[in-house]
């Protein structure tokens, strides 16, 4: 069946340095894959996509990659700050525009 | 602010009870959905309308659970005879059909005591 999972719940980084968050997801036939930014107490917001006809694409401090071949997604962000603390979910879009989350990876930024 | 807003923010009920939440999405945004999460997990897809059409509904939607989207603007979310198990965030998403990005409201916190 379909699932999209990450490696890691937890990632703790040094304010400064990169993060590098992982997820795994298993639908070969998955088109469109989003990355959101989950703050505690508020809703998901959108951070980057990629289509499947892509391998890379890049934000504002952050890049998502994406290797077809092993079904795996990553997301980049450089010179992580505080603010950047949160719970990261990747999701894959289905019919409808509906999305198919991931557990999530908290991210926690250190001083 | 997403402009996707959701009411009330929280809620405590007791076991049995019924709740509705509403949902009004961004002005222009023709497709609706609702989620569910619960602590440290993704959100789940619960249903999602088109305009007012309610075109898909997970089996996660049990009977006790209904929503509406009458004039395809807001949504409400009904739980009838409220379970411990419902216990969870419902959050609404709003978007256009053509385009990808889903945005979020913040939810609403549903305690079942």
């Amino acid at each position: 069946g379909e699932s999209v999972g990450l490696h890691l719940p937890t990632l703790s980084v040094q304010e400064g340095d990169n993060s590098i968050i992982n997820c795994a997801y298993s639908n070969s036939a998955s088109d469109y894959f989003i990355w959101y930014k989950q703050e505690s107490g508020k809703g998901p917001q959108f951070i980057i996509d990629i289509r499947s006809n892509m391998d890379k694409r890049q934000g504002q401090r952050v890049t998502v990659l994406l290797n077809k071949t092993v079904k795996h997604l990553s997301l980049q962000i450089a010179a992580t700050q505080p603010g950047d603390s949160a719970v990261y979910f990747c999701a894959e879009e289905n019919q409808g525009g509906k999305l198919i989350f991931g557990q999530g990876t908290e991210l926690s930024v250190k001083p | 602010d997403t402009g996707v807003s959701q009411d009330p923010r929280h809620k405590i009920t007791k076991r049995g009870q019924n709740v509705t939440f509403r949902c009004d999405p961004i002005s222009e945004h023709n497709r609706l959905y609702w989620y569910r999460q619960t602590l440290g997990q993704g959100p789940e897809f619960l249903t999602y309308f088109q305009n007012e059409a309610q075109l898909e509904k997970s089996r996660l939607l049990s009977d006790r659970f209904s929503a509406e989207r009458p004039k395809g603007s807001f949504s409400t979310l009904e739980i009838q005879r409220t379970e411990q198990g419902d216990s969870a965030m419902y959050l609404c998403a709003s978007s256009t059909q053509g385009t990808t990005e889903a945005f979020f409201g913040q939810g609403t916190r549903l305690t079942v005591v």
